[in-house]
């Protein structure tokens, strides 16, 4: 069973802080991976892709990868309050696969 | 370019009622998906079609079919609703690196 485990929050953070997601999934074998953003009766939209080892910053965003460690974090600075939703983390698992397993996500919340 | 689209954007169907949840893209994937979103379960595959003319089940699939449609369309029907298929239907695409776009969603309620 390839999984992938968020903590599921509620994560509260004050406006203008820096609010850390985490991930961390169980096939070694996994590939790419992804952060989306789900707003309350929304879709998910995706914010982040990250294919290798390190750091990966976009805007506001910095994804982190460790694949040795088998975990991979989403980094908001400065969080403003339109920053509050649930963030959802999403692994493909092998190299040919066309699927993604996603984790149940975090509930972010920012207070003003 | 509208993206996914997704029709219905909700519906309401008795126990044993069938039904036909539509999905496009205008983007040109080749990849085309469908996921259930259950509150405290997460996104789960029900179906996906790698390209045009394959679909194959993912991790949901009992009491589903799908259609591959063309390039631009595939379909999901529920045969025989039941209450437990009661949730909120996305559709997606994938383009050459692996994203996922996600359309809107189908709201369904099984009473």
């Amino acid at each position: 069973q390839k999984e992938v485990e968020q903590n599921s929050g509620p994560l509260s953070v004050p406006e203008g802080a820096i609010a850390s997601l985490n991930c961390t999934y169980s096939d070694r074998g996994s590939q790419s991976f992804f952060w989306y953003r789900q707003y309350s009766g929304k879709s998910p939209e995706l914010i982040m892709s990250i294919y290798s080892n390190g750091d990966k910053e976009d805007g506001r965003f910095t994804a982190q990868l460790n694949k040795a460690s088998q975990y991979v974090s989403l980094l908001i600075r400065d969080s403003q309050p339109s920053d509050s939703a649930t963030y959802l983390c999403a692994v493909r698992t092998g190299a040919g696969s066309y699927q993604l397993t996603f984790g149940k996500g975090t509930k972010l919340s920012v207070i003003p | 370019n509208a993206g996914v689209t997704q029709t219905p954007k909700f519906q309401v169907l008795k126990t044993g009622q069938s039904m036909t949840l539509q999905c496009a893209q205008d983007m040109n994937h080749n990849s085309m998906y469908w996921y259930r979103q259950d509150p405290g379960m997460g996104l789960r595959l029900i179906y996906y079609s790698a390209s045009e003319g394959t679909t194959d089940k993912g991790e949901v699939p009992n009491g589903y079919n799908v259609s591959r449609l063309n390039k631009r369309e595939f379909s999901l029907r529920l045969e025989s609703a039941a209450p437990s298929q009661t949730s909120v239907y996305f559709c997606a695409s994938r383009d050459r690196g692996y994203e996922q776009y996600f359309g809107p969603g189908t709201r369904l309620t099984v009473t």
